[in-house]
């Protein structure tokens, strides 16, 4: 069946650091792709999204390219800051339209000043 | 004003109780969700609703009843709690369910003694 695998936690980066959270998949056809971030004591927000391949989700200097290819969605970001620490889930909507959205298993990052 | 909102935040209570949590959104969207996250932040989806019709209905206990009174409105009745009911349990509503594209509340918190 369909799923998502993330890099294990927890990441502990120093501040102004480049983070890579890396984010693979299992689904048939063209999933569309999604990184939400859960920060502490709240719930989960949309931080970006590619629909296709090759196209490029960005926000908040994070980004994440649909690599059809090696069916991956890496999320990066080139500075973190403090403010960034949280748990980062990827995420997959299956194109076979299930009406659900299926989760990796979150990676708590962890930036120090 | 909040675009989802969860009552209670949190609910402690004892095995064998009965207890709900209720779920309300103002975007005017179309379709709503619960989700449960375990402690080691898995998220994994229960129930979802469509214009208060029941579309999606996982492998969960039948202990594990929701209700949507109307398309703004779902709620989760859990009865005879057991101690694998704790969790974080989330609310979420989309503007139709051919998207992965989320609004979350902040959770609610069940802590089962």
């Amino acid at each position: 069946g369909d799923s998502v695998t993330q890099m294990e936690g927890p990441v502990t980066l120093s501040e102004e650091a480049f983070l890579t959270i890396n984010c693979t998949y299992t689904a048939t056809g063209y999933p569309s792709l999604f990184w939400y971030v859960q920060y502490p004591g709240e719930g989960l927000q949309l931080l970006l999204k590619a629909t296709k391949a090759d196209d490029k989700g960005s926000n908040k200097g994070f980004e994440a390219t649909y690599r059809k290819e090696t069916t991956s969605f890496h999320l990066e970001k080139g500075s973190v800051q403090v403010s960034d620490s949280a748990v980062y889930f990827c995420a997959i909507f299956p194109s076979s339209n299930t009406g659900k959205l299926i989760f990796g298993q979150g990676t708590t990052l962890q930036v120090k000043p | 004003d909040t675009a989802v909102s969860q009552t209670p935040k949190y609910l402690v209570t004892q095995m064998g109780n009965d207890k709900s949590i209720k779920c309300e959104q103002n975007l005017g969207h179309d379709t709503m969700y619960w989700y449960k996250q375990d402690s080691k932040k898995f998220l994994k989806i229960m129930f979802s609703y469509n214009n208060k019709e029941l579309i999606i209905n996982e492998t969960v206990p039948n202990r594990f009843s929701p209700k949507s009174p109307d398309k703004a409105h779902l709620n989760l009745h859990i009865n005879s709690l057991e101690l694998g009911d704790s969790a974080v349990y989330f609310c979420a509503s989309s503007p139709r369910t051919d998207t992965g594209e989320l609004f979350f509340g902040e959770g609610s918190r069940l802590t089962v003694l």
